[in-house]
């Protein structure tokens, strides 16, 4: 594995349905975020993690949970999924110089689709 | 709270010329600034950080700028090409800390 990887490529998806979405990185950096992409809105942060064991809420976190069990995995998940939920899901990570979010990575994206 | 501000949405250039892509942020107190690209279908490539205490980065035909007084960045391409095309996003670090993006400028390098 080198940098971040992200499982599925893409989903389609049935309304209503549970769905989590994988995110590995391999470079030990602290902080990991969740962003979403939609056309005309841009990137938006869903979750984001300091470190393992702590988490917090971006600007569009409802219908989405995540969690930091340890250091590399950061996967994110969908209750019940919602049509509205359909979008581009993006993976990053970066290191953190005390509270300074230092340089990102991003991971290749899931599409999602919910039906 | 941070926000981030990209102008134009998109831009048609022919090849050769040089530009300019322009960011703004409302938080002075910025700790840095990132420039990505972003190609159809892909995720985010890193081009460049510049850090606070920094005013610019250059990597090859590529030069980011930072003025925490005028709350810009701007990133130079020299002599573009058409393999240039794809959007360009800035993010911003500041206050909050969490990195701000703005909605990318859409590049178009025709020969």
């Amino acid at each position: 594995i080198a940098g971040i990887t992200q499982a599925p490529t893409s989903q389609i998806l049935a309304a209503g349905r549970r769905m989590t979405l994988r995110c590995t990185q391999d470079m030990r950096h602290n902080a990991m975020y969740w962003y979403r992409q939609d056309l005309g809105l841009g990137l938006r942060l869903i979750h984001y993690s300091n470190t393992a064991g702590t988490t917090g809420k971006g600007e569009v976190p409802d219908g989405y949970s995540v969690s930091r069990a340890n250091t590399d995995d950061f996967p994110l998940t969908l209750a019940s999924a919602v049509p509205s939920q359909t979008s581009v899901y993006f993976c990053a990570s970066s290191s953190l110089a005390g509270v300074t979010h230092n340089e990102q990575f991003f991971g290749p994206g899931t599409r999602l689709t919910v039906l | 709270k941070q926000e981030v501000t990209q102008i134009p949405a998109a831009l048609s250039v022919p090849e050769g010329e040089n530009l300019v892509l322009n960011c703004s942020f409302t938080d002075s107190a910025i700790y840095n600034l990132q420039w990505f690209r972003q190609d159809p279908g892909k995720g985010l490539t890193s081009l460049l950080l510049i850090q606070s205490s920094q005013r610019e980065q250059t990597s090859g035909r590529l030069n980011a700028s930072l003025d925490k007084s005028s709350g810009r960045s701007t990133l130079y391409i020299a002599a573009s090409q058409p393999g240039d095309s794809a959007t360009y996003l800035c993010a911003g670090s500041g206050g909050s800390y969490i990195p701000t993006f703005g909605r990318g400028t859409s590049l178009i390098v025709h020969p």
